[in-house]
């Protein structure tokens, strides 16, 4: 099966600066790549996804870069307002039927 | 509202109940999913369902946990003997072949 590490698990940054999140995954065979917010009490929502034949996407101010050589991906967050606090959860899929997801960063966005 | 709905949004149960969720997914949705999300964790996989096909299934769900989607649109997840280690939120989601998934609010599970 699959296996997704995220770091760090909380991440405090000032209003303005940037975040960035980081997951591994270990199979090689996954090739789509969601990311999701999820504030608290409610339901995850999907932010942005990539997929394997794309290095970089990027929407306003979020951007997912993927490695498949070193099995990793990282979302950015630029220009981070306080509207950004939530957890964050990577998530790949695997053998098309399966998502498994990282355990989670709560991020803090300080005004 | 044309989005994923669940029923209960909260159930408090006694060990030893049986429970039943249901999951409405967005109508042209064929994919539909099934996860458990413990307090400080990510969503974990149950289980999969492609059209009424159940396709996948964790290990995670032993023999006391069915899941059902009998005409390929709407799910049911039934848990028999209820545990406490059950006490979690579960989540639906439905998609279509572009994998994007929508989640619906949960159903919050609290086993006595």
């Amino acid at each position: 099966g699959e296996n997704v590490e995220q770091h760090p698990s909380t991440l405090s940054v000032q209003e303005g600066d940037s975040a960035v999140i980081k997951c591994t995954y270990s199979d090689s065979a996954s090739n789509y790549f969601p990311w999701y917010k999820q504030e608290l009490g409610k339901r995850p929502q999907l932010i942005i996804d990539i997929r394997s034949n794309v290095g970089e996407k990027k929407d306003q101010r979020i951007a997912v870069t993927l490695n498949k050589t070193a099995k990793h991906f990282s979302l950015h967050i630029t220009e981070t307002q306080p509207e950004d606090s939530a957890v964050y959860f990577c998530a790949a899929l695997y053998n098309f039927n399966k998502f498994y997801f990282g355990s989670g960063t709560k991020l803090n966005v300080k005004p | 509202d044309t989005g994923v709905s669940q029923d209960p949004r909260h159930k408090i149960t006694k060990r030893g109940q049986n429970v039943t969720f249901r999951c409405d997914p967005i109508s042209e949705h064929n994919r539909l999913y099934w996860y458990r999300q413990t307090l400080g964790q990510g969503p974990e996989f149950l289980t999969y369902f492609q059209n009424e096909a159940q396709l996948e299934k964790s290990r995670l769900l032993s023999d006391r946990f069915s899941a059902e989607r009998p005409k390929g649109s709407f799910s049911t997840l039934e848990i028999q003997r209820t545990e406490q280690g059950d006490s979690a939120m579960y989540l639906c989601a439905s998609s279509s072949s572009g994998n994007e998934q929508f989640f619906g609010p949960g159903t919050r599970l609290t086993v006595l």
